[in-house]
């Protein structure tokens, strides 16, 4: 089975521009979650979406957006990014089911300048 | 106070001995409780996963939960220079949201 494809891997933007992120869950699964990654804050959740349907979310603001299409991929948008926005975003399949673990994808390293 | 807690270390042991990573929670409710191990600059995976109050063992790992005290642990034996990474705590609060601590970054000493 193929893992959780991410892309881009790298991205580098700039203030007030906006970015959008794709992840392609294992094939099978349903669920996908969202998290940011920085050093002081570890992993934050962001939001986690079931068969287009955005079941929970994090405390980010509304700048932080996402969807999921019929085949469970998942797109995530930032839009006027800031500084702060600089992050490792990673996304989290899994079948949806509670109690279910999580596959993780390599991940999308943002820089913002 | 947050919802997952760790201590972020460095926790340093001797290659050989027992390391022992501690979590706690507050929300009474949490059903699912997960140990990720995390290289840098890689992703997350999982390495154990616990439901039930006690003891589970997987090889050299052995997870501990008690709901009561509302913390969970995980032991490594033999500690491998291996198995130096950030271990994250995650702790299911409801059924879609999994809630993550900031990590103990573990450093076993050859």
């Amino acid at each position: 089975k193929a893992g959780v494809t991410q892309t881009p891997r790298y991205l580098i933007k700039t203030r007030g521009q906006q970015v959008t992120l794709s992840c392609s869950p294992i094939s099978g699964h349903r669920s996908v979650s969202w998290y940011q990654q920085t050093p002081g804050q570890g992993l934050q959740f962001l939001f986690e979406y079931f068969s287009e349907t955005q079941r929970n979310k994090g405390n980010f603001p509304g700048r932080f957006s996402g969807r999921q299409f019929s085949n469970s991929r998942s797109e995530m948008n930032v839009s006027t990014l800031e500084l702060g926005d600089s992050a490792l975003y990673l996304c989290a399949s899994s079948s949806g089911q509670s109690n279910e673990k999580l596959f993780f994808g390599s991940g999308t390293q943002l820089s913002v300048l | 106070q947050k919802e997952v807690e760790q201590n972020s270390g460095p926790l340093s042991v001797p290659e050989g001995a027992i390391a022992s990573l501690n979590c706690t929670y507050s929300d009474r409710g949490s059903q699912s409780f997960f140990w990720y191990r995390q290289y840098s600059g890689k992703s997350p995976e999982l390495i154990m996963s616990i439901y039930s109050n006690g003891d589970k063992e997987d090889g050299r790992f052995t997870a501990q939960l008690n709901k009561a005290s509302q913390y969970v642990s995980l032991l490594i034996r033999d500690s491998q220079p291996s198995d130096s990474a950030t271990y994250l705590c995650a702790v299911n609060i409801n059924s879609q949201k999994v809630t993550f601590g900031t990590g103990t970054k573990l450093q076993v000493i050859p």
